[in-house]
């Protein structure tokens, strides 16, 4: 079964500034997806980022950008010029690329709560 | 884009009733649907998953006689939480897969049961 960690419960960044949050998997598949998504306090869920593992470029969605790396099976997220509706809860997710009755099952991390100073 | 709509947003009940939440892809079909449940500041769990046309697949250790889904078309499916405890009360989010598509879910609102 595959697994989704996310090591920082909670992170925190000033306006305007860089924060990166870490994610690290575990599977045994060759073909997946990786997700950020992020879930404001009105707990609607929020597609940031996606990045198909076959693909070597890293995935950029204006002012965030992931990190990564296959072998390592780590996939960070990288939000630049941090603005306060960017406090959120972040979650990393992983989904296989095999079909099936349950195409598209996402498997999450515990998520990392971000707070952004002003 | 592709909309999915969760109803109600809240609800209260009393202990021992039962409560259907619903799960609407409004402008596609959804051949697969997946419940969630999440608690305050923790990740979602996946409770299981509903296909169109057949039973749904239950997650382990979660009760299918407690949470009942139904997947009647393609553009609906709904969780019915029976005889309801406080333990119960929870945040319910649903997602639904695209017929076709990529794969890529798309989330409902959430629905937040309240067992008194």
């Amino acid at each position: 079964a595959q697994t989704v960690t996310q090591s920082q419960p909670e992170m925190s960044v000033q306006e305007a500034e860089t924060v990166t949050l870490s994610c690290t998997y575990d599977t045994s598949e060759s073909d997946y997806y990786l997700f950020w998504y992020k879930q404001p306090p009105s707990r609607q869920m929020i597609l940031v980022i996606r990045q198909e593992a076959y693909k070597q470029q890293n995935a950029t969605e204006n002012r965030f950008s992931v990190n990564f790396q296959k072998a390592a099976k780590s996939f960070s997220l990288k939000i630049s010029d941090s603005q306060l509706g960017d406090a959120a809860m972040y979650f990393c997710a992983y989904r296989s690329g095999l079909g099936g009755t349950s195409y598209g099952k996402l498997t999450f991390g515990q998520g990392t709560i971000l707070t952004v100073h002003p | 884009g592709a909309v999915v709509s969760q109803h109600p947003s809240r609800v209260i009940c009393k202990s021992g009733t039962s409560v259907k939440i619903e799960c609407r892809s409004l402008d596609f079909q959804a051949t697969t649907m997946f419940w969630y449940r999440q608690f305050p500041k923790q990740s979602l769990m996946l409770m299981a998953t509903s296909n169109e046309g057949s039973k749904a697949t239950y997650e382990q250790g979660v009760e299918k006689d407690k949470f009942l889904i139904n997947h009647a078309s393609l553009t609906l499916s709904t969780l019915t939480v029976t005889s309801a405890h406080p333990e119960d009360s929870s945040f319910y989010i649903c997602s639904a897969s695209r017929t076709g598509g990529t794969g890529e879910l798309f989330f409902g609102e959430g629905s937040r049961l309240t067992v008194l």
